[in-house]
């Protein structure tokens, strides 16, 4: 079954202390992307990557890191959240080669207090 | 600067009466331009791409169209099960995606 699956589904942390969100897929895409989804801004990407080893800065990168070593994972680091990162988060992959196929995480709910 | 405007914000409609969604949108170069679908406490669910102008995309009730500065998404005889947040995505050079904040459809029986 062609799935995205993120980690953990649910975080409650505090200011300044470290976390990672984990993230992959099994369906061999090339372009993976985060998200943060806030009630009235919609989502907003992140950052995004193409392939392995090659990572861009979507519109609201700061505070955020993220790293691609392989191609099915594409983990979010959080080097010192704020609570203004208290978010709901998505990972996504994306097939763009061809035929367009864009599939979601089920989502991580952050709180940081 | 890149931009989505999706419109209405919500939108409630009678089980049956059908409607549209707009998105438009300003993108130097478009490479694609997205249709989702999105629960509450979900995940969006990919629907449509559109590539081109004049380009139409059908599945069940709904039917995505474009034109070069706006997507309409018809909802043909709508049910409840049709009620849910609509999102429209473009694609710009370089890669980056950039979503609408959404259209809230409700549906009643």
């Amino acid at each position: 079954e062609a799935q995205v699956t993120q980690n953990p589904r649910y975080l409650i942390t505090v200011t300044g202390k470290k976390l990672t969100v984990t993230c992959s897929q099994n369906m061999n895409h090339e372009y993976m992307s985060w998200y943060r989804q806030d009630p009235g801004l919609g989502l907003r990407q992140i950052y995004y990557s193409m392939n392995v080893e090659v990572t861009d800065k979507g519109d609201v990168p700061e505070g955020y890191k993220v790293s691609r070593k392989e191609k099915r994972n594409f983990p979010l680091i959080l080097e010192s959240p704020s609570p203004n990162q208290t978010s709901l988060y998505f990972c996504a992959s994306l097939q763009w080669i061809g035929a367009y196929e864009q599939y979601f995480g089920p989502g991580t709910r952050l709180t940081v207090t | 600067e890149d931009q989505v405007t999706q419109s209405p914000e919500a939108l409630r409609l009678q089980e049956g009466e059908s409607s549209s969604l707009n998105c438009s949108y300003t993108v130097s170069g478009l490479r694609g331009l997205f249709w989702y679908r999105q629960d509450p406490g979900k995940g969006p669910e990919f629907l449509f791409t559109l590539y081109s102008a004049g380009e139409e995309k059908e599945k069940e009730r709904l039917k995505a169209t474009l034109t070069k500065k706006e997507s309409f998404l018809h909802i043909t005889a709508p049910k409840p099960e049709d009620s849910a947040t609509y999102l429209c995505a473009v694609q710009a050079p370089g890669g980056k995606l950039i979503f609408g904040q959404g259209t809230e459809l409700s549906v009643k029986p």
